[in-house]
């Protein structure tokens, strides 16, 4: 079935570094791309979608300076949490879409930030 | 706006009990319906979905039907295993592509309802 890894799991930085969390689908070409948080206990929620080749598209609240993102290829999505700060610790969630699979997303394991 | 509500949690049922997780969703259209399972230390993976109305989707013994008219969408099996305690998430997908194309495919996730299953 079709796989989304994430690298790293769990990355520990200090306040005020950036950090930069990839994700990759290694056996299907993803045309989309999408990046949730989530908190303890609670839910995803989606902070933005990302299209190979074209810019993200980032949710209500969500701060388009301080998350970036990058979709260079169709199995390469990249979150960059620029001056992280402690209340960007969180779970960092990406699933990824496949051509003509409309209702399929496959998600990433996640990757653990805490910001010291 | 596309909301999912979740029955809340946790849920505590010993080994071959039945299981209900109540999923209501509010939508413009016709929806596709998900329920998606986190088990600990890993990624969500999707354990089941229905596009239409009176859709039943099933997989592992799990099944949901889709209620258009009470715009539900419950998660059932009928009897558990240990190993079936997890996260459980109800989801909802727009009916295609809208206007501008940003939200085709975008998920709406319910709050999750953790599952023990105690031997």
């Amino acid at each position: 079935g079709a796989v989304v890894s994430q690298h790293p799991s769990r990355v520990i930085c200090k306040s005020g570094t950036s950090v930069k969390i990839e994700c990759r689908s290694l056996d299907f070409q993803a045309t989309t791309m999408f990046w949730y948080r989530q908190f303890p206990k609670q839910s995803l929620m989606l902070m933005a979608t990302s299209n190979e080749g074209s810019k993200a598209t980032y949710e209500q609240g969500v701060e388009k300076d301080k998350f970036l993102i990058n979709h260079a290829s169709l199995t390469l999505s990249t979150l960059t949490v620029t001056s992280a700060h402690p209340e960007d610790s969180s779970f960092y969630i990406c699933s990824a879409r496949g051509m003509g699979r409309a209702y399929e997303q496959y998600f990433g394991p996640g990757t653990r930030l805490t910001v010291t | 706006g596309n909301s999912v509500t979740q029955m809340e949690g946790p849920v505590t049922l010993s080994e071959e009990a039945f299981l209900t997780i109540n999923c209501t969703y509010t939508a413009t259209g016709y929806p596709s319906l998900f329920w998606y399972v986190q088990y600990p230390g890993e990624g969500l993976q999707l354990l089941l979905k229905a596009t239409k109305a009176d859709d039943k989707g099933s997989n592992k013994g799990f099944e949901a039907t889709y209620r258009k008219e009470t715009t539900s969408f419950h998660l059932e099996k009928g009897s558990v295993q240990v190993s079936d305690s997890a996260v459980y998430f109800c989801a909802l997908s727009p009916p295609g592509p809208v206007a501008g194309g940003t939200s085709y495919g975008k998920l709406t996730f319910g709050q999750g309802t953790i599952l023990t299953v105690h031997p």
